[in-house]
């Protein structure tokens, strides 16, 4: 079974510091990963995605995200931080070898907390 | 225009009563899907559909059945609802195994 860790429920950062955020997953296949973003009392944002290719991945808002086969990561990254950045992060994983069968599986989600 | 649009975004109601919650995507996805999010903000996939097709059913009960009449809609019925049933629904959709599409989640609450 597929499954992703956010080992850090909360992440707090000064504004205009780098922050990261971290995320390991498990499949068993092709690993097709992927952020997203949760504001208060919204739906889920898409932020950025690796399929295949270069392992350093860049979103939207500035985000970045490395995938690490190696060690089954894919961290969340950003040079500068925002107070606006403040938000549930949500790390995902497919299995891209299952096609249309694949299944989005979610991590638990890290709360970035901004502070000026 | 909304690419993931459901209704009602809010739905209280007490328990054992029967509920709808209805979602259409203008993507021209081929992949829809429901999950639920509860109170500590954990996602849990229930259904996902592929062309009007049931492709993952996550072990939910049966009080709740989805429904795709065609491959832009993706309806979620649920029978005799219970406490245990509260909370917020969303659904998405993909083309493929790309990212998946949000809609603005449908609240919950059952009493």
């Amino acid at each position: 079974a597929q499954s992703v860790a956010q080992p850090e429920d909360q992440v707090n950062v000064a504004e205009g510091n780098p922050l990261t955020v971290k995320c390991t997953y498990s499949v068993s296949g092709n690993p097709y990963l992927f952020w997203y973003v949760q504001y208060p009392n919204r739906g889920l944002q898409f932020l950025l995605k690796y399929i295949t290719g270069d392992n350093l991945v860049k979103g939207s808002y500035g985000f970045e995200a490395e995938f690490n086969k190696s060690q089954t990561s894919f961290h969340l990254k950003k040079p500068s931080a925002l107070v606006s950045d403040s938000a549930l992060y949500f790390c995902a994983v497919r299995d891209g070898s299952t096609g249309t069968a694949s299944k989005l599986t979610f991590g638990t989600g890290t709360r970035l907390q901004v502070t000026l | 225009d909304t690419a993931v649009s459901q209704t009602p975004k809010y739905l209280v109601t007490q328990m054992g009563n029967d509920k709808s919650i209805k979602c259409e995507q203008n993507l021209g996805h081929d992949t829809m899907y429901w999950y639920k999010q509860d109170s500590k903000k954990f996602l849990k996939i229930m259904f996902s559909y592929n062309n009007k097709e049931l492709i993952i059913n996550e072990t939910v009960p049966n009080r709740f059945s989805p429904k795709s009449p065609d491959k832009a809609h993706l309806n979620l019925h649920i029978n005799s609802l219970e406490l245990g049933d509260s909370a917020v629904y969303f659904c998405a959709s993909s083309q493929d195994v790309g990212e998946a599409f949000f809609g603005q989640g449908t609240r919950l609450t059952v009493v």
